[in-house]
C-alpha cells in the first residue's frame, strides 16, 4: 500500500518559476526520499533528509521535513524545461529498509 | 559504472499467458528488488533478495508471481497466469549492502518492463 500522498497531483508552470510539491505520510519514518521519474524510464534518487533533519539543501533542491505533521516538501527553484518528469517521495521505517513510495506529482515545465 | 539492466523493455500478451522479466543488478550490490508501478502510481514493492535469499515477499501474489536470484547476481521474476490488471511497469532496483540496520538505502532503479496484458 502506498505510505503517503502528494499534492498536488499535477503542476504545470513557466521555466524558470519555482515548484513546491508535498508529501504527507502516515506513520514514523527513518529517513525521507525523493525520486524523479522521466516518461518511460527508471527512478533517480534526487535527496535523503533524516528524520532529526528539518531542511536540507542540493544545488537547485530545497526539502523540508516535518515530522509533527508527517509531512515534507519538495522545492525547485528556477526550474527548467528539463525538470519535466514525475516526482515521488518515498519513505523507510522501522528496521526495513525497503522504500515506501507516494503516488508522485507530475511537474510540467513550460519553455 | 553501469546501470541496473532489465529486458525485455516492453511485452504484450494475452491473459492467462505466462511472462518472464530479467533484471541484472549493478556489480557488487547485494540488494535487488522488484518493484510494480501501475500507471498514476507511485512504485510497490513485490520482492526484496539480499544475495540469493528472499527478505521480503510479503506483496508478493504468490499464487501467480514467482522470483528468484539463484547466484545473488541477476534476478527473474515470473509471472504465470497473467491477468488484466497485471498490465504495470515492472522495475527491478538494486543497493548496496548495509552494515548499519537504519542507514539509508539509496536505491538504483533500471528503466523498468512495461507489460500490457490484453
Amino acid at each position: 500500500s502506498q505510505q503517503g500522498e502528494e499534492d498536488p497531483q499535477a503542476l504545470s508552470i513557466q521555466e524558470g518559476e519555482n515548484a513546491t510539491m508535498n508529501c504527507s505520510y502516515k506513520t514514523s519514518i527513518n529517513n525521507l526520499q525523493w525520486y524523479r521519474q522521466n516518461s518511460g524510464r527508471g527512478l533517480v534518487h534526487l535527496i535523503l533528509i533524516r528524520s532529526n533533519e528539518r531542511e536540507k539543501h542540493s544545488g537547485r533542491l530545497r526539502v523540508t521535513l516535518d515530522t509533527s505533521k508527517k509531512s515534507s516538501s519538495l522545492l525547485i527553484t528556477a526550474s527548467r524545461a528539463a525538470d519535466t518528469a514525475s516526482y515521488f517521495c518515498a519513505t523507510t521505517s522501522g528496521s526495513a529498509r525497503q522504500l515506501t513510495f507516494g503516488s508522485g506529482t507530475q511537474l510540467t515545465v513550460l519553455p | 559504472e553501469a546501470g541496473v539492466a532489465q529486458s525485455p523493455r516492453y511485452k504484450i500478451i494475452e491473459k492467462r499467458q505466462s511472462v518472464a522479466f530479467w533484471c541484472n543488478p549493478i556489480s557488487g550490490h547485494a540488494t535487488l528488488y522488484w518493484y510494480q508501478q501501475i500507471l498514476g502510481q507511485g512504485p510497490k514493492l513485490l520482492i526484496q533478495f539480499q544475495n540469493n535469499g528472499v527478505v521480503d515477499d510479503s506483496q508478493l501474489p504468490k499464487d501467480r508471481f514467482s522470483a528468484e536470484r539463484l547466484k545473488g547476481v541477476d534476478s527473474t521474476l515470473k509471472i504465470q497466469p497473467a491477468k488484466l490488471e497485471d498490465s504495470a511497469v515492472y522495475l527491478c532496483a538494486s543497493s548496496p549492502i548495509m552494515t548499519l540496520p537504519l542507514s539509508y538505502n539509496e536505491q538504483f532503479f533500471g528503466p523498468g518492463t512495461r507489460l500490457t496484458v490484453l
